[in-house]
């Protein structure tokens, strides 16, 4: 079984459709995250949830929120998409001292 | 397909020993490598970063890198480690345009007194 898996794996869609990338993990950890790989390929945390409660947001547009409806699931919803919004987005999870795992990418393009 | 093998669980050293973890990935170009640290209950924070041009590569924190083509490898070092240098290292490889990250499965380091 996959630990971190996320959906989908390749999203192409239009400027301001809405969209959501969905990830679910299996490993009982308490905090999930979201993290941004931009044109450079660095990562950048954008949210990170523990146990359903949002404990980092870093500075992204409002159109973007994540949704975690338990602790095993955190969805990324994002409203009027922009060209800057294309990106590969992963998800990753980690318990309390443990180390992350992530899923293997979303990749956004908007066109 | 990319992949990325740290072979290395865990290592432990000494405070003030030196420190290398392993990294070698698969690509068929010449690929995009990175080194990241994830520090006790936080995030991912970007060591160092190969995109082409020396192999030896420096990073923040101390720590040095080497891209040896050959060995498909980029190993981690540094010279001397401190107590803060306890962390989680991920290695990950990118292609040189457009394809996501991959990771490795990461190194656990802990510092002994």
């Amino acid at each position: 079984d996959t630990a971190v898996s996320q959906t989908p794996k390749y999203l192409v869609t239009q400027m301001g459709n809405d969209k959501s990338i969905k990830c679910e993990q299996n490993l009982g950890h308490d905090t999930m995250y979201w993290y941004k790989q931009d044109s450079k390929k660095f990562l950048k945390i954008m949210f990170s949830y523990n146990n359903k409660e949002l404990i980092i947001n870093e500075t992204v547009p409002n159109r973007f929120s994540p949704k975690s409806p338990d602790k095993a699931h955190l969805n990324l919803h994002i409203n009027s998409l922009e060209l800057g919004d294309s990106a590969v987005y992963f998800c990753a999870s980690g318990g309390s001292g443990e180390k992350l795992f992530f899923g293997s990418g979303t990749q956004l393009s908007v066109l | 397909a990319q992949s990325v093998t740290q072979p290395d669980i865990h290592i432990t050293v000494s405070e003030g020993a030196s420190l290398e973890l392993r990294c070698n990935y698969s690509y068929g170009a010449t690929p995009y490598l990175f080194w990241y640290v994830q520090s006790p209950g936080q995030g991912l924070q970007l060591l160092l970063k190969y995109f082409s041009g020396d192999t030896l590569v420096q990073g923040i924190k101390g720590f040095e890198a080497e891209f040896k083509r050959s060995q498909s490898s980029f190993n981690l070092r540094k010279p001397s480690v401190h107590w803060s240098d306890a962390a989680e290292y991920f290695c990950a490889v990118g292609a040189a345009a457009g394809n996501k990250l991959t990771f490795g499965g990461g190194t656990r380091v802990l510092v002994k007194p």
